[in-house]
């Protein structure tokens, strides 16, 4: 299992562009998430995925889109970039279930380093 | 959601045991506590996890009193490679919603030689 993967892993943008963040995970998970990590901080949630079709917001959602229209993928879109989203952004998953690994336990992937000029 | 709230940073030397205490007044019945180690430049990784009481896997121990309001974390005979960053979640890992998700600063911890 590749477990959870995101590309790219670094990227440079510009103030107004827009992107899109790539989150898989191969472990037939029903939970991802979206967390932004900036200097000193801890990870703050963006958006989450209870299953294929379902998403809500996190604590810093502002900015930020998703989708979830597979088990496998969720993309993170930026509409247009600002310099206030320049932080490294973490995608995860787990399950919603009990029984086998520690109930909960998210899995991250490595990361994507993001800055807005 | 139960909030959680842990030292911002600690110091010790290699060899020594090092102990961080997470407090949450408001944990619920069906909250677990799990603790993530994180590593500059990675994601959060699963160190322990635990309910009530006392669990131990080969990485750490987590404490839990009856009560479980507080839990720590003890990490036996740290070196410097346990340097990171050590937080604290607590939630219902059936609980549907946010629970579980919400990461607070942590505790950095630092090993000196």
């Amino acid at each position: 299992n590749a477990g959870v993967t995101q590309t790219p892993k670094f990227q440079v943008l510009k103030t107004g562009q827009s992107m899109t963040l790539q989150c898989a995970q191969d472990m037939n998970h029903e939970y991802m998430s979206w967390y932004r990590q900036d200097p000193g901080m801890g990870l703050r949630l963006i958006h989450y995925s209870v299953g294929a079709g379902i998403t809500d917001q996190g604590e810093v959602p502002n900015g930020y889109n998703v989708s979830r229209s597979t088990t496998e993928d969720f993309p993170l879109r930026l509409l247009s970039a600002a310099p206030s989203q320049t932080s490294v952004y973490f995608c995860a998953s787990r399950r919603h279930a009990v029984g086998g690994t520690p109930p909960g336990t998210q899995y991250f992937g490595p990361g994507t380093r993001l800055t807005v000029l | 959601l139960a909030k959680t709230t842990q030292p911002i940073s600690m110091d010790s030397y290699e060899g020594q045991e090092v102990n961080i205490t997470c407090s949450h007044n408001n944990i619920a019945t069906n909250d677990y506590i799990t603790w993530y180690q994180q590593f500059p430049s990675q994601g959060p990784r699963f160190i322990i996890q635990g309910y009530k009481t006392k669990v131990t896997n080969e990485v750490a121990s987590l404490f839990i009193p009856a009560d479980r309001k507080s839990s720590t974390l003890s990490l036996p005979r740290v070196s410097l490679s346990d340097t990171a960053v050590y937080y604290c979640l607590v939630g219902d890992p059936l609980g549907g919603g946010a629970d579980g998700l919400t990461f607070g600063k942590g505790t950095h911890l630092i090993i000196q030689p």
